[in-house]
């Protein structure tokens, strides 16, 4: 079936950027989404790319998508301890099932 | 502005006691799922649904079961709640096509004691 995974932990300090990875197996994804997630909060949509482009460019986050290699990734510019937060990397499978990655717990330190 | 409740949002139940958890929105979405999250842990799918009268198991094994008599409304239902329901359970949604926005609910925390 697919699958979806990503690195556990990135720890960064303060002002660095933070680049978190993550690979999907489905070919037939369309949207793929990066959300964070505060503890005990919901989950927060940052940012999400359509499948047939390569980059895109919010404010501090960037996401690059690699289609061929199926390997997406978020960079956070300027991390600030407000970053600190658990993202997760969810693929659609081409309209169909929202599949989440295990999440990347980011530490920002000082 | 996300559209999706999720009621109850804290729930803390005896083994044994049957509970339903509600998810409704108020988009015209057809597409609605239900997810398990442990506190920090991933997301597992459990359900999921493409229409009324549509409900698909998803890829984590889950003793709830789900219904979609309405477009709005996606509840689901232990019959027996167990110390191992206890967990976060969020309902999403989104529309058929042309929609790349999923929506989540705030999340339905069940502890079972």
């Amino acid at each position: 079936g697919e699958d979806v995974e990503q690195s556990l932990f990135l720890s960064v300090r303060e002002g660095d950027s933070s680049v978190i990875n993550c690979t999907y197996t489905d070919s037939s994804s369309t949207y793929l989404y990066w959300y964070k997630q505060e503890p005990g909060a919901g989950l927060q949509l940052l940012t999400y790319i359509f499948s047939n482009m390569d980059m895109k460019q919010d404010q501090r986050l960037t996401v690059l998508l690699n289609k061929k290699d199926k390997h997406l990734s978020l960079r956070i510019a300027d991390t600030q301890t407000g970053d600190s937060a658990i993202y997760f990397c969810a693929d659609d499978g081409g309209y169909n099932k929202l599949i989440f990655g295990a999440g990347t717990r980011l530490a920002v330190h000082p | 502005e996300a559209d999706i409740y999720q009621t109850p949002r804290y729930l803390v139940i005896g083994t044994g006691k049957k509970i339903t958890l509600e998810c409704s929105q108020t988009m015209g979405h057809d597409k609605m799922y239900w997810y398990q999250q442990d506190p920090g842990m991933e997301l597992h799918l459990i359900h999921y649904s493409y229409g009324v009268n549509s409900t698909e198991k998803g890829d984590l094994s889950s003793e709830s079961t789900v219904s979609r008599i309405r477009t709005e409304h996606f509840p689901l239902t232990l019959e027996s709640a167990r110390p191992s329901h206890t967990s976060q359970y969020l309902c999403a949604s989104r529309p058929d096509r042309g929609g790349n926005t999923i929506y989540f609910g705030e999340g339905s925390w069940l502890t079972v004691v």
